[in-house]
């Protein structure tokens, strides 16, 4: 089975920190991507990587950065967290050539930025 | 613009019964459409993919149906149980977009 795990299921911040969420899978897939869930809004894309070192811009990307420096691992950095950064992050991923496959997601991270 | 609903937003039935959900979609062009689950707090699960050449995906008491031609595909429960409560999230990769674009869900509530 697919696993794909965050580093936290609950995170508390202050506005103005420095934040990184971590997403680790082990099935060797080629495509990562972080998402934002909020009520009335759904899920939207921040951003996606197709491969190492690679990122795409999603939908929503002004205030994050992404870093994926191995296959296994993508990391979400928010600079200076605000209040509207307050949501459930969920990573997810795919394999193979492109974006098409099935994407597994994790466990999401509740994050709130006070 | 390039959307998926997903009508009734919440639903409940009785235990056992037979339930269909659905899921519209605005473009017929499409690479794939993918159900998943979503407990509350959680991560989504996913259920079903069907690939726009499949009509459709069959898992357990479970089978998605899809219609490219009218933009439409369902997702039926078979026997119905309480622990089926959960949100049920449709998901579209249209042609051209390389991305998942989701609809609300669809809360569904299994009552003993």
């Amino acid at each position: 089975d697919v696993k794909v795990t965050q580093s936290s299921r609950y995170l508390v911040k202050r506005t103005g920190e420095k934040v990184f969420l971590e997403c680790v899978q082990d099935m060797d897939h080629e495509n990562m991507f972080w998402y934002r869930q909020d009520p009335g809004l759904g899920l939207r894309l921040i951003y996606f990587s197709y491969d190492v070192k690679m990122k795409e811009k999603g939908d929503i990307p002004e205030g994050y950065s992404v870093s994926r420096e191995k296959k296994e691992r993508f990391s979400l950095i928010l600079e200076s967290a605000s209040t509207n950064q307050t949501s459930m992050y969920l990573c997810a991923s795919s394999r193979g050539q492109g974006l098409l496959n099935e994407q597994f997601f994790g466990p999401g991270t509740r994050l709130t930025v006070l | 613009k390039q959307e998926v609903t997903q009508i009734p937003a919440a639903l409940s039935v009785p235990e056992g019964e037979n339930l269909v959900l659905n899921c519209s979609f605005t473009d017929s062009a499409i690479y794939n459409l993918q159900w998943f689950r979503q407990d509350p707090g959680k991560g989504l699960t996913s259920l079903l993919l069907i690939q726009s050449s499949q009509r459709e995906q069959t898992s357990g008491r479970l089978n998605a149906s899809l219609d490219k031609s009218s933009g439409r595909s369902t997702l039926y429960i078979a026997a119905s149980q309480p622990g089926d409560s959960a949100t049920y999230l449709c998901a579209v990769t249209f042609t051209g977009a390389q991305k998942l674009v989701f609809g609300q869900g669809t809360r569904l509530t299994i009552n003993p």
